[in-house]
């Protein structure tokens, strides 16, 4: 079955620096992938998503890319701020009757 | 605020208990989804309902059950609990699919002394 790995666990970044969180996955036919952030003490939030017919999606600070032929898909978080400190989940879904495969999570710390 | 209430937020109990979680989705959502998520662990899929009906599982333990009502809410069944079993659990509702966006719940904080 699907597999999704995320990479790095952990990512400390200088304040206005870039951060950058990888996700492969193994099933060809995957073809949605979201990410979601979770701050402490609450539930995981979607921030971006992207299909696979297009290649990158920006949403002011954040964006993501799509590497069909290598299987991997990142988020790019610019000019990083205190209140992107969270956990970063990204999943995979090969379409609306297939269940989202998620990744192990990606502490982000943003250092002042 | 996802639009997700879930009840209770906190709950103590004893190994061996039983306990029951209870979740009512965003207003229109057909779906909901229990996930687990034990201390700095990320989050483990346990079980979606689609208008009452289970429509897939995860790695969901025999001592655990779900179901989901005629008015769409739902709740997570918990029994036999073991000390392992403390974690949050998190429900999430949408639309329809998993392609939809999944709105989370703020969590039920379970532990077993």
């Amino acid at each position: 079955g699907e597999n999704v790995e995320q990479h790095p666990s952990t990512l400390s970044v200088q304040e206005g620096d870039s951060a950058v969180i990888k996700c492969t996955y193994s099933d060809s036919a995957s073809n949605y992938f979201p990410w979601y952030k979770q701050e402490l003490g609450k539930g995981p939030q979607l921030i971006i998503d992207i299909r696979s017919n297009v290649g990158e999606k920006k949403d002011q600070r954040i964006a993501v890319t799509l590497n069909k032929t290598a299987k991997h898909f990142s988020l790019h978080i610019t000019e990083t701020q205190p209140e992107d400190s969270a956990v970063y989940f990204c999943a995979a879904s090969k379409g609306s009757n297939y269940q989202l495969i998620w990744g192990a999570g990606t502490k982000l710390i943003i250092k002042p | 605020d996802s639009g997700v209430t879930q009840t209770p937020k906190h709950l103590i109990t004893a190994t061996g208990q039983r306990v029951t979680l209870r979740c009512s989705p965003r207003s229109g959502d057909l779906s909901v989804y229990w996930y687990q998520q034990s201390l700095d662990q990320g989050l483990q899929f346990l079980i979606q309902y689609y208008n009452g009906e289970e429509r897939a599982k995860g790695n969901i333990l025999e001592r655990f059950s779900a179901q989901q009502f005629p008015d769409l809410h739902s709740e997570l069944n918990l029994s036999s609990l073991e000390l392992g079993d403390s974690a949050l659990y998190f429900c999430a509702s949408s639309v329809e699919s998993g392609v939809d966006t999944q709105y989370f719940g703020p969590g039920t904080r379970l532990t077993v002394l």
